[in-house]
């Protein structure tokens, strides 16, 4: 089955520790796509990447990075940097040769700094 | 600024009928999406609307008027799997989108 696969579900993290969030697409889309989900807040655009080997800074880029050398695959590393990296991360894809732009979701990664 | 306004949270009853508003102010406009999304899962796409109109999808409708800036979901006999959250997000001038803070539904028996 096609899909987007997001690992780890959830993750613990000291202060000062990098960590870096998985994301792996088999859907053959060229644009994926990371957001932020906070409480009370809508969805926030932190990287997205339309090709291989080339991304763009969403609203939030601050504090993370990102790297796009397949096209299957776009982690996201949230550095010691974010000053509240706490929060729910959802990776997204979309067929960029449609104009309705539907995203398809992973199942998200929950990141709690403790 | 952009904006999307949703309400918080509604209570709806099971089998009933309700409606999800949202407003926009947005720089453009080249579509209006309805996701739903069940509490700590993925989103996932419900409707999209670009032209001015009711859009019917089995018990899920979604309405847009553009000079407005205005849709709503509506959902019809409703069932207990419907309680979820329902994003509103726009498409804006520069293709990004723009998406509201969600509205929680809670069914109720």
């Amino acid at each position: 089955d096609g899909g987007i696969t997001q690992s780890p579900k959830y993750l613990f993290r000291k202060e000062g520790q990098n960590v870096t969030l998985s994301c792996e697409q088999n859907l053959n889309h060229d644009a994926m796509y990371w957001y932020r989900q906070d409480p009370g807040q809508g969805l926030r655009l932190i990287y997205y990447s339309q090709i291989v080997n080339d991304f763009q800074k969403g609203d939030i880029a601050e504090g993370y990075s990102v790297s796009r050398e397949k096209k299957e695959s776009f982690p996201l590393t949230v550095t010691s940097a974010q000053k509240n990296p706490t929060a729910f991360y959802l990776c997204a894809s979309s067929d960029g040769s449609t104009d309705t732009g539907e995203l398809f979701f992973g199942e998200g990664s929950r990141l709690t700094v403790l | 600024g952009q904006n999307i306004d949703q309400p918080t949270e509604m209570t709806a009853t099971e089998g009933a009928i309700v409606q999800i508003n949202c407003t926009y102010q947005t720089s453009g406009f080249n579509g209006l999406f309805w996701y739903q999304q069940h509490a700590g899962e993925a989103p996932t796409f419900l409707s999209y609307n670009v032209l001015d109109g009711l859009e019917e999808k089995g018990r899920f409708s979604s309405f847009l008027s553009r000079s407005k800036g205005y849709s709503y979901l509506l959902l019809k006999e409703l069932q207990m799997k419907d309680s979820a959250s329902y994003l509103c997000a726009v498409l804006d001038s520069n293709y990004q989108l723009i998406w509201g803070a969600g509205t929680k539904l809670i069914i109720k028996p």
